[in-house]
């Protein structure tokens, strides 16, 4: 149980185009989904946490309108890259919560994106 | 600003031999928890820590969490290969808050 999917797996983009990444809960509903961002060799940055229905909450120095999250449903969110630049290029990794004890977040396998 | 600072950056160890990995953070946590992460993939879960105290173990990998010291421990008994890996400790400030702030990483290689 607590299967998180996120497709694409690898997109390679030119730079001003936008990139659509989602994220799946399998076998459960996520009521909050959270987006992280990983450069190489580095740690996780969380960059905005996305709930159902609302609006996400965005951390400091993301820029909301550049990265467009859509939580459309209880299992799906959507982060979008508009105008994609190469220094965009990273890992992003979506996690859910189940909402059940202990609510920890279970992790997706992660989206590699490269912008030429 | 919640920090979360873990050490070794860097571990390089002997197939057999044990070692500890330290993840400290600076402000009151009601949970911790540790991660591993393979090259080119995503987290792991490995242990949740939620309360002063708390040991838990899972094959060769034992994690503590010291709440009023404000330090967990991942500790390595008589490593081999496959431990080889990134490992992540991250810090939820309360659970109300639900954000995570991840550790440093502490890069762990085993040499046979």
């Amino acid at each position: 149980g607590a299967v998180v999917s996120q497709h694409p797996s690898r997109v390679i983009c030119k730079s001003g185009t936008s990139v659509k990444i989602e994220c799946r809960s399998l076998d459960f509903q996520a009521t909050t989904m959270f987006w992280y961002r990983q450069f190489p060799k580095q740690s996780l940055m969380l960059m905005a946490t996305s709930n159902e229905g609302s609006k996400a909450t965005y951390e400091q120095g993301v820029e909301k309108d550049k990265f467009l999250i859509n939580h459309a449903s209880l299992t799906l969110s959507t982060l979008t890259v508009t105008s994609a630049h190469p220094e965009d290029s990273s890992f992003y990794i979506c996690s859910a919560k189940t909402g059940s004890f202990p609510n920890e977040q279970f992790f997706g396998p992660g989206t590699r994106l490269t912008v030429l | 600003e919640l920090k979360v600072e873990q050490n070794p950056l860097f571990l390089s160890m002997q197939e057999g031999k044990n070692y500890t990995i330290y993840c400290n953070y600076s402000t009151t946590s009601d949970r911790l928890y540790w991660y591993r992460q393979d090259p080119g993939k995503s987290l792991e879960s490995l242990f949740v820590l939620l309360s002063n105290g708390a040991v838990k173990q899972e094959g060769r990998l034992m994690a503590s969490l010291d709440t009023k010291a404000r330090l967990s421990t991942l500790h390595i008994t008589a490593a081999v290969h496959d431990l080889s890996a990134t490992y992540f400790c991250a810090v939820d400030i309360s659970f109300g808050n639900e954000k995570l702030t991840f550790g440093t990483g502490t890069r762990l290689t085993i040499i046979p």
